[in-house]
């Protein structure tokens, strides 16, 4: 069965700072993969996926993740936080199932 | 374009009352629903699924039950709430889960 580890509950980088949630996946076949966002008191927002089209995905806001095959991972990055950024981000996956697995998520702190 | 609907946004209730939260797609047919929940450092649980009209799948043995009366309409309902039911509900859907879940916006429970 397919499942998702995200390293860390809890990430706090200063404004200005390089973003890097990590996120490693565990499959015996290709795997789907994805990033959410959610804000407080809100529900969760896409921010990216990967389909096997292109190792490297952009998303919204300035985020991107690498699909490293070799590592099994799916990090996802951002070169400059903003204040904004503060929300709790959940990795996930899927492997044309009819369920999405979360991770547990992390939760990303911005220091002014 | 599609649209889900999820309400109420916040709900406080007591010990032993009934629960009924209802969640609606618009723009799409036939989608796959799913009910989850948030409790404090707990992350998503999946509790409950359907791929169709009167097809649900439990996901945790618990209080609460779901329902599809109709294509685009997931009911999630308890006779009689514990204080262990509160948290974030939130209802997604999805035509294939390869192409994410649409989140609604949650409806912040409180059981008193």
């Amino acid at each position: 069965a397919q499942s998702v580890t995200q390293l860390g509950s809890h990430v706090s980088v200063s404004e200005g700072a390089l973003v890097l949630l990590r996120c490693n996946y565990s499959s015996s076949v290709p795997p789907y993969l994805f990033w959410y966002v959610q804000y407080p008191n809100q529900g969760l927002q896409l921010l990216l996926k990967y389909t096997s089209a292109a190792t490297l995905v952009k998303g919204i806001n300035g985020f991107e993740a690498e699909f490293k095959k070799s590592e099994t991972s799916f990090h996802l990055t951002k070169p400059s936080a903003h204040m904004s950024d503060a929300a709790e981000y959940f990795c996930a996956v899927t492997l044309r199932d009819d369920k999405i697995i979360f991770g547990k998520g992390t939760r990303l702190h911005i220091l002014p | 374009s599609q649209t889900i609907h999820q309400w109420p946004a916040t709900l406080v209730q007591p010990v032993g009352s009934p629960l009924s939260l209802e969640c609606t797609v618009e723009g799409t047919s036939n989608p796959n629903l799913y009910w989850y929940r948030q409790a404090a450092g707990r992350g998503l649980q999946l509790l409950f699924y359907s791929v169709g009209i009167g097809q649900i799948s439990s996901e945790v043995p618990q209080n609460l039950s779901a329902s599809r009366p109709q294509d685009r309409q997931f009911i999630l309902s308890s006779k009689k709430l514990l204080l262990s039911d509160s948290g974030f509900y939130l209802c997604a859907w999805s035509t294939e889960p390869i192409y994410g879940y649409t989140f609604g916006s949650g409806t912040r429970l409180t059981v008193v």
